[in-house]
């Protein structure tokens, strides 16, 4: 069964620019969390979606974004970049909503110069 | 203070040692205890998963929670090389809520394990 996919693996935007980062979860996952994590924050949570709802919402600013579709695919975007926002972004999958239990994609870098 | 506290390590053991992972939580309503194995440019690994109180074991790793103490362990026995990498304690609480979808992890422990 494959895993967790994301694309692109790897992205360099400058400041004020805007992106969208995709996740494909493990076929028959019908929720998909999002991370952010860098070397001082470590792993934060972003949000979470489940039949194309977001269900729940980390405390990170509304340039942070999200959307899910039909078929359970899901991309986040993130507007106006800033420095900070150079991390790995982790997409992770479970099988419904509220099981804990997740699988991690391999993420996608973003670096802002 | 952080919801979960992780020491960063970095930890060094020789092969085939006994390693112990450690992490403390404030947050009473954590049910669920994972921890996660990450190699450099990649995305964690889930490597257990627990509910409550109690210990598992899966081949060489044991995981063990004491919810009264607020304190969860994960054990390597006969620790490889192939073991090397970052650690990290992940929790969350019954669904519903604020926990919809969320994990709230250590700051992970980097272990290295030399022949």
């Amino acid at each position: 069964k494959a895993g967790v996919t994301q694309t692109p693996r790897y992205l360099i935007k400058t400041r004020g620019q805007q992106v969208t980062l995709s996740c494909s979860p493990i076929s028959g996952h019908r929720s998909v969390s999002w991370y952010q994590q860098t070397p001082g924050q470590g792993l934060q949570f972003l949000f979470e979606y489940f039949s194309e709802t977001q269900r729940n919402k980390g405390n990170f600013p509304g340039r942070f974004s999200g959307r899910q579709f039909s078929n359970s695919r899901s991309e986040m975007n993130v507007s106006t970049l800033e420095l900070g926002d150079s991390a790995l972004y982790l997409c992770a999958s479970s099988i419904t909503q509220g099981y804990n239990e997740q699988f991690f994609g391999p993420g996608t870098r973003l670096t802002v110069l | 203070q952080k919801e979960v506290e992780q020491d960063p390590g970095p930890l060094s053991v020789p092969e085939g040692a006994i390693v112990s992972l450690n992490c403390t939580y404030s947050n009473s309503a954590f049910q669920y205890f994972m921890w996660y194995r990450q190699y450099s440019r990649k995305g964690p690994e889930l490597l257990m998963y627990t509910y409550s109180s109690g210990n598992k074991e899966d081949g060489r790793f044991t995981a063990q929670v004491d919810k009264s103490s607020k304190y969860i362990s994960l054990f390597i026995r006969d620790s490889q090389p192939s073991d090397s990498a970052t650690y990290l304690c992940a929790m969350s609480g019954d669904a519903g809520g604020t926990s919809y979808g969320k994990l709230t992890f250590g700051q992970g422990t980097i272990l290295t394990v030399h022949p």
